[in-house]
């Protein structure tokens, strides 16, 4: 069974950092496009950020591009999301999503999500 | 960056009904290699978002028959027939064709 679970979630002040985990298991992760996605309160999905599989390939949305890297620890099944210069619209659950992508570099849909993880931007 | 519309954003339908939600994207979901990555998802309340069907048409395993995508291009639509209480939460689309991935807004489904 594949497993998604996040970690990492806070309530930090404008301008601090944070780092989430998402441990990932019950698939090959090192096969895998790993992706996080937020909802801010009361409102939709937002993608933010991608990793291909070997790790050596990353996106982001610009609402974060320059503030947020993401990164990934294939011996670790583990996928991270480093966030800094937290602004107060960066105040939502984020979530780790599983693509069902296993390619060089590829993108499709999200056949697998955690049960999300809350952070709070605000002084 | 591709700008997925949804209609409507709210739906209240009767169990046993059908209901229908349109999405449409602002170019071509159509890749190179043939597939079109066009999916659907459901936010049941206090839940994570769920995949529902991907690539337009395919069905996720065990996913009820009442389920169907159907669409090409630009225009796609989700039809859920015969709805049961169960079928309740927000409805996203997604294209996963270009970077940024990118969401419809959303459809709330409500039953009666």
């Amino acid at each position: 069974e594949v497993q998604l679970l996040e970690s990492g979630g806070d309530f930090v002040q404008p301008g601090g950092s944070l780092r989430l985990s998402c441990a990932a298991s019950g698939f090959t992760f090192s096969y895998y496009t790993m992706s996080w996605v937020r909802q801010g309160p009361g409102k939709g999905l937002e993608w933010v950020s991608g990793v291909i599989a070997g790790g050596g390939s990353t996106h982001y949305a610009d609402s974060v591009k320059g503030r947020f890297t993401i990164s990934r620890d294939n011996s670790k099944s583990t996928v991270y999301l480093e966030m800094n210069s937290l602004r107060g619209e960066d105040t939502a659950v984020y979530y780790c999503a599983k693509d069902d992508c296993s390619g060089v570099s590829c993108y499709t849909h999200f056949d697998h999500w955690g049960q999300g993880i809350l952070v709070t931007v605000s002084s | 960056d591709i700008v997925m519309t949804q209609s409507p954003l709210s739906l209240s339908v009767t169990p046993g009904q059908s209901a229908s939600i349109s999405c449409k994207s602002s170019q071509s979901l159509l890749d190179s290699n043939g597939k079109t990555y066009l999916s659907w998802y459901l936010q049941k309340p206090g839940q994570s978002p769920q995949l529902l069907i991907y690539e337009v048409s395919s069905r996720l395993s065990g996913l009820p028959d009442r389920f169907s995508g159907s669409g090409s291009g630009t225009d796609f639509t989700l039809k859920i027939s015969r709805v049961e209480a169960e079928d309740v939460g927000v409805y996203y689309c997604m294209q996963g064709a270009d970077l940024p991935l990118t969401f419809g807004q959303g459809t709330r489904l409500d039953v009666k």
